[in-house]
């Protein structure tokens, strides 16, 4: 079974603080993802990355960073936590190519995080 | 690139009712479309999906059904059952790229 590791289910974090969120996948996959959760807005993109130290920004890249230094982890990074980042953070994963070939992408179990 | 609108928003049923689940599209070169399903305190996970050379693709108790002319597609479920109360997310590539842009969710609530 792919697996998609998440290292933190929840946190709670004060404002200013720098978070790092990690991720890893077990499946050889070549794009990984992070997206944001919020009730009402779906998944949107933050940021992904189709190889190892290459990123892209998604739709929402304002107040992240991300880093890919092994093919199997990506994490994400707030420099400066704000309260508007308090959310569920999704980290994803998925073989190369196309989405056109059927590439699924799997998903982790989520980070919960809250800014105070 | 894609605009992906998903309804309903919500959608309660009885149990043993029918649901069904609607996206439309903006980029007519999409030709892939996944459903995802997402149970509370978990990631989304891939129930079905279809292509766009086929008009329907059914699992068991779920089927998809897919208007390229139209653009849109739509998730079936028949015969709900509680155990099937989750988020629903549609998604659809733009014409050349791995990226998704996924609906907003269907939040879809079977009472028993």
């Amino acid at each position: 079974d792919v697996k998609v590791t998440q290292s933190s289910r929840y946190l709670v974090k004060r404002t200013g603080e720098k978070v790092f969120l990690e991720c890893v996948q077990d499946m050889d996959h070549e794009n990984m993802f992070w997206y944001r959760q919020d009730p009402g807005l779906g998944l949107r993109l933050i940021y992904f990355s189709y190889d190892v130290k290459m990123k892209e920004k998604g739709d929402i890249p304002e107040g992240y960073s991300v880093s890919r230094e092994k093919k199997e982890r990506f994490s994400l990074i707030l420099e400066s936590a704000s309260t508007n980042q308090t959310s569920m953070y999704l980290c994803a994963s998925s073989f190369a190519g196309t989405v056109h070939s059927g590439n699924t992408i799997y998903f982790g179990e989520g980070s919960w995080l809250t800014v105070v | 690139g894609e605009n992906v609108e998903q309804h309903p928003s919500t959608l309660s049923v009885q149990e043993g009712d029918s649901a069904v689940i609607k996206c439309t599209y903006s980029d007519s070169a999409s030709n892939y479309f996944p459903w995802y399903k997402q149970e509370l305190g978990k990631g989304p996970q891939l129930i079905i999906d279809i292509r766009s050379n086929v008009g329907e693709k059914k699992d068991q108790r779920i089927a998809v059904t897919l208007n390229k002319t139209a653009k849109h597609f739509s998730l079936h479920i028949t015969e709900t059952q509680p155990e099937d109360s989750a988020v629903y997310f549609c998604a659809a590539p733009s014409g050349g790229s791995y990226i998704p842009t996924f609906g907003r969710g269907t939040s879809l609530i079977v009472h028993p």
